[in-house]
């Protein structure tokens, strides 16, 4: 099986912009999640979706947003970007859930902003 | 609220040497934990994971866990590290909720990451 793919693996964006990021989980996991990594904060949990509906949320401004196809493709929004935003954004898929099933990463998506 | 320590930021040790990664968690629920690697440049790759049953877990790349609830530990192991070891080890714990259809879902809180360098 193909694993978790993460387009694109760089991004270099400006304050104020926008930007979309796209994730393709492993085929018949219906769970994406994602994840920011920094370096100051590490890993920290932004949202999941389950069936195209986001079922879990973390603690993120409601600049970051997401939504699931029916394909369970995900693509990841960040609008108003600020120097503080740049990060690697990981995307993991799971066949039912976070809890039991254990997630399968991508190898993210890391984005610049200047 | 879930919370994940690390206790070592960084471990360096030599080629062959045994080595223990240390992890303490917090939880007022269940308790699922993982163990995940991260090589430069990658996403995270699952090393171990214990759900319930025999405390002691044993995963890939002949790493294994001891779960210790009396502790609240979740230390790594390794009797016999390899060059090839060198990588970012992060501890999870897993929340787990109940929608009313029945499905458990959660989010992973995670460590700070432990750095593991093993010199020839």
């Amino acid at each position: 099986k193909a694993g978790v793919t993460q387009t694109p693996r760089y991004l270099i964006k400006t304050r104020g912009q926008q930007v979309t990021l796209s994730c393709s989980p492993i085929s018949g996991h219906r769970s994406v999640s994602w994840y920011q990594q920094t370096p100051g904060q590490g890993l920290q949990f932004l949202f999941e979706y389950f069936s195209e509906t986001q079922r879990n949320k973390g603690n993120f401004p409601g600049r970051f947003s997401g939504r699931q196809f029916s394909n369970s493709r995900s693509e990841m929004n960040v609008s108003t970007l600020e120097l503080g935003d740049s990060a690697l954004y990981l995307c993991a898929s799971s066949s039912a859930g976070t809890g039991v099933s254990p997630l399968h990463f991508g190898n993210g998506t890391r984005l610049t902003v200047t | 609220a879930q919370s994940v320590t690390q206790l070592d930021s960084q471990v360096p040790v030599f080629e062959e040497a045994p080595v223990e990664l240390r992890c303490n968690y917090s939880s007022s629920v269940s308790v699922y934990l993982f163990w995940y690697v991260q090589y430069p440049n990658q996403g995270l790759q699952l090393l171990l994971k214990y759900l319930s049953g025999s405390t002691l877990v044993k995963g890939i790349n002949g790493f294994e866990a001891e779960f210790n609830k009396s502790q609240t530990s979740f230390h790594l192991r390794k009797p016999s590290v390899h060059i090839s070891d060198t990588a970012e080890y992060f501890c999870a714990v897993s929340d787990l909720k109940t929608n009313a259809g029945g499905t458990s879902y959660g989010k992973l809180t995670f460590g700070q990451g432990t750095i593991l360098t093993v010199h020839p």
